[in-house]
């Protein structure tokens, strides 16, 4: 199956550290890509290939993978880092499923 | 300055058709693979469409397979999706994206999707 299963809400105290994960069975083969949308807005990459961070985006995001979960960890939540954010792979069939999405709340 | 500008969006009644477009500027267009993603309101993020740099290779969403199909024109920097069968369900903001990479740690590429257009929203009803 390429369904990629995220928790809907979390929520974080400002400054305080946030972990995400997503769970399928295609993470065992194939890294996971992370995207923040903020509302009204197109997505973002903050994570990629599991790890690596995009250029510009700040090093409180980090991501790692093990099994068939991968996970997005956000250090030192800002206000600005409320939004949603899905994971994104791909299948042996060539496609590039994303998550079910999760909603951070930055108390 | 990388942009995707999609157009094309628009109200159309179920069973219809529609033409989105994505016109891309700032890059070698041919050197890269682009992708389709969409919102339904209120909704999730989802992957429907992507084709290869020379359009050679594309693959669909089963949800859209055989109503939807990727294109793209190098010669004029342009990617599109031709929509037909129209349904409800395909109701949302429709956003282009250009597949980037990045070298990870390991020197392994890594895709994924670094560019994306503000999006065109399609509304299918009667």
């Amino acid at each position: 199956s390429s369904g990629l299963t995220q928790d809907p809400a979390v929520s974080v105290a400002l400054g305080q550290t946030v972990k995400i994960t997503c769970q399928g069975d295609s993470l065992r083969t194939y890294p996971a890509n992370w995207y923040q949308q903020k509302p009204g807005q197109a997505p973002v990459a903050v994570i990629c290939g599991n790890s690596n961070r995009p250029s510009g985006i700040p090093d409180r995001f980090s991501g790692s993978s093990s099994g068939n979960t991968a996970s997005l960890t956000i250090s030192g939540a800002q206000a600005e880092d409320e939004a949603d954010y899905y994971c994104n792979s791909r299948d042996s069939s060539g496609n590039h499923p994303f998550g079910t999405g999760t909603r951070v709340t930055v108390l | 300055d990388v942009q995707l500008l999609e157009s094309g969006g628009g109200l159309v009644q179920p069973g219809g058709s529609l033409r989105l477009s994505c016109a891309a500027s700032g890059f070698t267009f041919n050197n890269y693979a682009m992708r389709w993603v969409r919102q339904a309101p209120g909704k999730g993020l989802e992957w429907v469409s992507a084709i290869s740099g020379g359009g050679g290779h594309t693959n669909y969403a089963d949800s859209v397979q055989g109503r939807l199909t990727i294109s793209r024109d190098n010669s004029k920097n342009m990617l599109y999706l031709q929509m037909n069968s129209l349904r409800v369900e395909d109701t949302a903001v429709y956003y282009c994206a250009k597949e980037g990479y990045i070298v990870g740690a390991d020197r392994y590429y890594y895709y994924y999707m670094d560019v994306w257009g503000k999006g065109t929203t399609v509304t299918v009803s009667s």
